[in-house]
């Protein structure tokens, strides 16, 4: 079946500094994937998304890249702020009729100021 | 639009208490999903549905029950609550089954004594 590998936390990082989490997928047939963020207190949002290989889903400055060859789909950002503190989550969906979403355990970033 | 709203926001259960978590959206979405999130485990999908009258078993379904008589309301249902289902419960909805971005209601935290 399908499953979703992503970076434990939680991650600490001070204003400006580089992010990358990391997540790996196994699926069958071509997914698509996303980056959901969960703020404090909220439900998730959707971040960004690919649906297709070397797609790059970019949303508030974080990016993401499809890359089929190594079933990754890391999160980046250049200069993170205390507000991207949350927790972010990993996520597919299988192609053709297997829609439902699979999820990563999430990774919980602190921004420090 | 108001979105997905949940209610309750909190409620606390004595073990064998039943109880029914509701959910409702006013975008007319024709997918509406149950995941419970706990911690290190990401969200779990118990239930979902994929229109009026429809719904499907989850990855982790047994003591729960759904419904779907209308649209726009997802109710989720706890027979005889049980410690084990000690949890923040998500509901989300789509447009359609294969949608890319799904909208999350903001949770409902449950604990059973």
């Amino acid at each position: 079946g399908n499953s979703v590998t992503q970076m434990e936390g939680p991650v600490t990082l001070s204003e400006e500094a580089f992010l990358t989490i990391n997540c790996t997928y196994t699926a069958t047939g071509y997914p698509s994937l996303f980056w959901y963020v969960q703020y404090p207190g909220e439900g998730l949002q959707l971040l960004l998304k690919a649906t297709k290989a070397d797609d790059k889903g970019s949303n508030k400055g974080f990016e993401a890249t499809y890359r089929k060859e190594t079933t990754s789909f890391h999160l980046e950002k250049g200069s993170v702020q205390v507000s991207d503190s949350a927790v972010y989550f990993c996520a597919l969906r299988g192609g053709g009729s297997n829609y439902k979403l699979t999820f990563g355990k999430g990774t919980l970033l602190t921004v420090n100021p | 639009n108001a979105g997905v709203t949940q209610t309750p926001k909190f409620q606390v259960l004595k073990t064998g208490q039943s109880m029914t978590l509701q959910c409702a959206q006013d975008m007319n979405h024709e997918y509406m999903s149950w995941y419970r999130q706990d911690p290190g485990m990401g969200l779990r999908l118990i239930h979902y549905s994929v229109g009026a009258g429809i719904t499907d078993q989850g990855e982790v379904p047994n003591g729960y029950n759904v419904s779907r008589s209308t649209t726009e309301d997802f109710p989720l249902r706890l027979l005889s609550a049980a410690p084990s289902q000690t949890s923040v419960y998500f509901c989300a909805s789509s447009r359609l089954a294969g949608a890319d971005t799904q909208y999350f209601g903001p949770g409902t935290r449950l604990t059973v004594l």
